[in-house]
């Protein structure tokens, strides 16, 4: 069975900071690799996505991430941080075999210091 | 609509009481899937459709918890004798098409309380 696993649960940054945010998934083959976040009562906004191609993606906000099939790993990066750029952020993989239904990591809470 | 709707928003209830919740998927998306999200989790997958037909009941936790899309559109998520358990968030998402990857909206949730 596949897995995700977001091994920071929580990560507080200085607002203008730089952000990392860890991802490991376990699978046989590249699944399709997605970013959503979380902001207190809202639902869940993707942030991007890879599915094919060039291993560097960018989403909205700011926000990159980069797919290392060696690593099994789809890390999340923002140069600068803003304040409102705190918010939960889960990784998320998916097979178009299992009908696309997506496994979700635990999270990662993000403080933003001002 | 513009974007997945579930309804309601929030909904207390008393253990042993049935339950229904709706997701109203964007128009023409033909997949539909519930999660369901406690609190402090990322979301586990419940469910999904592809048109009218269930083809995944695998995350259902047990049979007190059913699933239908009739006309291939608005769903209903049952949960029978609501059990304490049963609080979390239930969320549904959509997407567009069965061929290639695409990514899935979600709609803001449903926050059970089971008292």
């Amino acid at each position: 069975a596949q897995s995700v696993t977001q091994p920071d649960i929580h990560i507080t940054v200085s607002e203008g900071a730089s952000l990392e945010l860890r991802c490991n998934y376990s699978y046989g083959a590249t699944p399709y690799l997605f970013w959503y976040v979380q902001s207190p009562g809202q639902g869940l906004q993707l942030l991007l996505k890879y599915f094919s191609g060039d291993t560097l993606v960018q989403g909205i906000k700011g926000f990159e991430a980069e797919f290392k099939r060696s690593q099994s790993s789809f890390n999340l990066r923002k140069p600068s941080v803003h304040w409102s750029d705190a918010a939960e952020y889960f990784c998320a993989v998916a097979r178009r075999a299992a009908g696309n239904k997506l496994t979700f990591g635990g999270g990662t809470r993000v403080l933003v210091k001002p | 609509g513009a974007g997945v709707s579930q309804s309601p928003r929030y909904k207390v209830t008393k253990r042993g009481q049935d339950v229904a919740l709706r997701c109203d998927p964007i128009s023409g998306h033909v997949s539909l899937y519930w999660y369901r999200q406690a609190l402090g989790q990322g979301p586990e997958f419940l469910t999904y459709f592809n048109y009218e037909a269930q083809q995944d009941k695998s995350g259902l936790p047990n049979d007190r918890f059913s699933a239908e899309r009739p006309e291939g559109s608005i769903s209903t998520l049952t949960i029978q004798r609501t059990e304490q358990r049963d609080s979390a968030m239930y969320r549904c998402a959509s997407r567009h098409s069965l061929q290639g990857p695409t990514e899935a909206f979600f709609g803001q949730g449903t926050r059970l309380t089971v008292v």
